[in-house]
C-alpha cells in the first residue's frame, strides 16, 4: 500500500499569515491526490483535487501543488474561519485511497 | 445538491454484526462508484470499502476484508455496508461519500456519518 506522510502535524500561525502543508507519497502517484479540509464535528470538505485544481467553490486562497511523491498545500492568507484539521489523500493505488495523518491548523 | 444520509450505527456487541445505510440524493445514483471511510474517535480517516456503479467491482481494506460486504440498490438510491464479526478497533464515525466517475477512484463529496460503537 501507499504511504502518505503528512507535515506538520499541527501548527500555529497568526491571520493574515501564509501557511504550507507538505504530503510526501510513498511511491509515485503522479497528480492522483486530494486535500480535505476537516472542521471539528464536520464530514472533510473537498478543497483540492488533482493535486492542483480548486473545487467549486473554493476561495482562491487554498491553492495546491506537486507531482510524483511530493506536494504541498498553501494557504495564502490564513483566515480565522480556516482553522480545521487538513488531510492529504492518494487515488492512484488499488484496493482504494489513504490518507495522510493531518495537520492541524490553529490561530496564534 | 448532493446529499449523503447514513443512518443504521449504534452501540453493538464484539461479535455482533450491523447494517449501515446511506440514501443518496440530488445526483444520478446509478452514476457513480460509492465509499465507506471511517474516522475512529480523535483519529484520521480509513478508507474501508467502495464499489462501482453496477456492483462489478468492488474493494475492501485489509483491515475488514472477510467480515465487512458493500451492496447498492440502485432503484432505491441507497448504499450499504454489512458489518459482521465487529471488534472494538471498529468504533468509528463511518461516512458515506460519493466518487467523481463510475469505477471506484477517490471519495469526492461525504455525508455527515453515522457512530458505530464496539463494546461489551
Amino acid at each position: 500500500d501507499i504511504q502518505m506522510t503528512q507535515s506538520p502535524s499541527s501548527l500555529s500561525a497568526s491571520v493574515g499569515d501564509r501557511v504550507t502543508i507538505t504530503c510526501q507519497a510513498s511511491q509515485d502517484i503522479s497528480n492522483y491526490l486530494n486535500w480535505y479540509q476537516q472542521k471539528p464535528g464536520k464530514a472533510p470538505k473537498l478543497l483540492i483535487y488533482d493535486a492542483s485544481n480548486l473545487e467549486t467553490g473554493v476561495p482562491s486562497r487554498f491553492s495546491g501543488s506537486g507531482s510524483g511523491t511530493d506536494f504541498t498545500f498553501t494557504i495564502s492568507s490564513l483566515q480565522p474561519e480556516d482553522i480545521a484539521t487538513y488531510y492529504c489523500q492518494q487515488y492512484d493505488n488499488l484496493p482504494g485511497p489513504t490518507f495522510g495523518g493531518g495537520t492541524k491548523v490553529e490561530i496564534k | 445538491e448532493v446529499q449523503l444520509v447514513e443512518s443504521g450505527g449504534g452501540l453493538v456487541q464484539p461479535g455482533r454484526s450491523l447494517r449501515l445505510s446511506c440514501a443518496a440524493s440530488g445526483f444520478t445514483f446509478d452514476d457513480y462508484a460509492m465509499h465507506w471511510v471511517r474516522q475512529a474517535p480523535g483519529k484520521g480517516l480509513e478508507w474501508v470499502s467502495g464499489i462501482s456503479w453496477n456492483s462489478g467491482s468492488i474493494g475492501y481494506a485489509d483491515s475488514v476484508k472477510g467480515r465487512f460486504t458493500i451492496s447498492r440498490d440502485n432503484a432505491k438510491n441507497s448504499l450499504y455496508l454489512q458489518m459482521n464479526s465487529l471488534r472494538a478497533e471498529d468504533t468509528a464515525l463511518y461516512y458515506c461519500a460519493k466518487d467523481r466517475g463510475t469505477m471506484i477512484v477517490t471519495p469526492f463529496h461525504w455525508g455527515q456519518g453515522t457512530l458505530v460503537t464496539v463494546s461489551s
